[in-house]
């Protein structure tokens, strides 16, 4: 099956700063990738995604990027913001097209 | 209104006793999941839904159980909670081969189990 996980459980930016969240995922037929922004007391919420036929597709200061040879996908965010303080998720999904969740990296932003 | 609305939002309840924790969702979507999240571990799929007669288990289904009463309606119950299900309880919907798949997460039901 899938497995996904991130590479740093917590990542400190200053307030203005860019910030990467890496995630590696393990299962090759995986075919869509999503990343998720959870705060705290809230359930996650839908950032960006992108299907595996792509290497890269940008947002708003958001931009994912995939790199299917090494099985690799990142998050980063422009001008990291305060708001942007969070538990971040990535997500693969394969055949059965259920996410997998990663563990989640805390992103926090100081002022 | 929230699309997915999940009650109750915060349950104290005694090891041993059963517990119902409920999602509706106002999205229209078919499909409807329940995860469980614990600190350092994610999000892990309890049970899912693909429509209403559609009944699924998940990477970690022992101890619970669920009933899809309605294309709108999803619950999860402990039979006989114990102490290890003490956790952050989040139902999802999606309309499957979407977009973007439309996932959508309901706002959480945390549960301790005493």
């Amino acid at each position: 099956g899938e497995s996904v996980g991130l590479h740093l459980p917590t990542l400190s930016v200053q307030e203005g700063d860019n910030s990467i969240i890496n995630c590696a995922y393990s299962n090759s037929a995986s075919d869509y990738f999503i990343w998720y922004k959870q705060e705290s007391g809230k359930g996650p919420q839908f950032i960006i995604d992108i299907r595996s036929n792509m290497d890269k597709r940008q947002g708003q200061r958001v931009t994912v990027l995939l790199n299917k040879t090494v099985k690799h996908l990142s998050l980063q965010i422009a001008a990291t913001q305060p708001g942007d303080s969070a538990v971040y998720f990535c997500a693969g999904l394969g055949g059965s097209y259920i996410p997998t969740f990663g563990r989640g990296t805390s992103l926090i932003v100081h002022p | 209104d929230a699309d997915v609305t999940q009650t109750p939002r915060n349950r104290i309840t005694k090891t041993g006793k059963r517990i119902m924790l409920e999602c509706s969702q106002t999205k229209g979507h078919d499909r409807m999941y329940w995860y469980r999240q614990d600190p350092g571990l994610g999000l892990r799929l309890i049970y899912y839904s693909f429509d209403v007669k559609d009944i699924n288990k998940g990477e970690i289904s022992d101890g619970y159980s669920v009933s899809r009463q309605a294309q709108a309606k999803f619950s999860l119950s402990l039979e006989s909670a114990i102490p290890n299900q003490t956790a952050l309880y989040f139902c999802a919907t999606s309309e499957g081969f979407g977009s973007n798949y439309g996932y959508t997460f309901g706002s959480g039901t945390r549960l301790t189990v005493v």
